[in-house]
This record gives structure tokens, sequence and C-alpha cells, in this order.
């Protein structure tokens, strides 16, 4: 069964860092693409971030572009997400999802990153 | 990278059809077949209904249904019960390898 679970999420201070997991398994992880998908609360669905199957091609949504860095670890089946230079705006549930030819398919659980002080 | 245009809400009695639009333009939904929906309920990950414009992950029942004409697709559900309220989005490749969501369409059903 395949299986996807966030964590690294909490509560950091405007300006701050933080850095999120997603644990795969039931799947040859690297094997495929991957993506984060963020969710303000109580608003739509907005896309993140994109890997490859190696880590060697990254892709990022404007709004992230430049403060955060997406990477993986095939051996040990995690994807990461390192957010830096937190701004309010980016509190939402980040979730972790599996590509499939070019489409999220499975997705995890979630994690709540809020920014505040 | 602007959202993906989607109706705020849609809603239809037990039994009734409902078709969800998604709106976007030729350098997404237009212009690639990796249009996809997802259905999500509260407080839970989204769920992968229709791939690819109109196919149907195993285990999604065929009353969910999708197509696409230029730059709108569209989700249609038929024979609607309870369980189907919920949220659905659209999601489209946009090029570039980047990708955009829909605003998100609430579904009643009354």
């Amino acid at each position: 069964e395949v299986q996807l679970v966030e964590s690294g999420g909490g509560l950091v201070q405007p300006g701050g860092s933080l850095r999120l997991s997603c644990a795969a398994s039931g799947f040859t992880f690297s094997s495929y693409w991957m993506h984060w998908v963020r969710q303000a609360p109580g608003k739509g669905l907005l896309w993140v971030s994109r890997i490859d199957s190696d880590g060697s091609s990254t892709s990022y949504a404007d709004s992230v572009k430049g403060r955060f860095i997406i990477s993986r670890d095939n051996a040990k089946k995690t994807l990461y997400l390192q957010m830096n230079s937190l701004r309010a705006e980016d509190t939402a549930v980040y979730y972790c999802a599996r590509d499939s030819y070019y489409q999220p398919d499975r997705w995890g659980q979630g994690t709540l990153v809020t920014v505040s002080s | 990278q602007s959202a993906l245009t989607q109706p705020r809400s849609v809603s239809g009695s037990p039994g009734q059809s409902v078709t969800i639009s998604c709106t976007g333009t030729s350098s997404d939904v237009g212009g690639y077949n990796y249009v996809s929906w997802y259905q999500q309920h509260p407080g839970k990950a989204p769920k992968l209904m229709i791939s690819d414009v109109s196919k149907r992950p195993s285990g999604v029942p065929d009353r969910f249904s999708g197509s696409k004409s230029g730059n709108t697709a569209s989700l249609s559900i038929s024979g609607l019960q309870a369980e189907d309220e919920a949220d659905y989005y659209c999601c489209s490749y946009a090029g570039s390898y980047t990708w955009v969501f829909g605003g998100g369409t609430k579904l009643t059903v009354l």
C-alpha cells in the first residue's frame, strides 16, 4: 500500500526556517517524481514544488522561488522541503504527493506550518 | 501561474447529475492533456478522481467522468450520492515543470 507521511510542521516566527519531511513506503520511491502542495486555512490547493526521480531537476512556484528548496534521499525514501525566510502567508497544511505522468496521484495527510510571532 | 477558474459552489439532489467546470488558458488546460481532478473531504487529503482529462483510477466509481474542450475541462458526477459532498479541485500541467490548481468547488448534495 502506498503511504506518504509528512512531518516537521509547527509554529515558526516570521523570517525563520523549517524543514519538512515526507517518508514514503509501498512503492519504488526512487522511480517517481514528487511534489509539495500547500493549502492555507480555508483556502484552495497551491502547487509549491516538484523534484524529479534522482533529484537532478527541481521546479518551484514563483511565490516560494529563492526561499524554499526541495530535495530527496532515495536511500532513505524521504522527500524534504527546506523553507527559509518564512512569511505569514506561508501558513498552510503542506502535502507531499507522488507524481504519475505529470499529475499528482497519491497524497500524504499533510503537516501544518504556522508562521506567526 | 494564475489559478484555474472553477465555480465556487454547485449543488444537486441525490440521484441528479452535476458538472464542474475548470477554465484555464492555452498554456495550461488547453495545451496539455495532463488535467486531473481531486476530491477533498473536510480535514482529509485530496484524492485523485480523474487523470489525463478523462481516466478514472482504479476504485473510482464510473459515476465520475471528465472531459475537455479547448481551455475548459469539466468533471461530471451522475447519480449524486450523499458521500459525494466535498470540495473538488482541478489541476493542470502548465509547462516548464510547473502545475496550477483551480480555486476549488464546493459540492453540496441537497
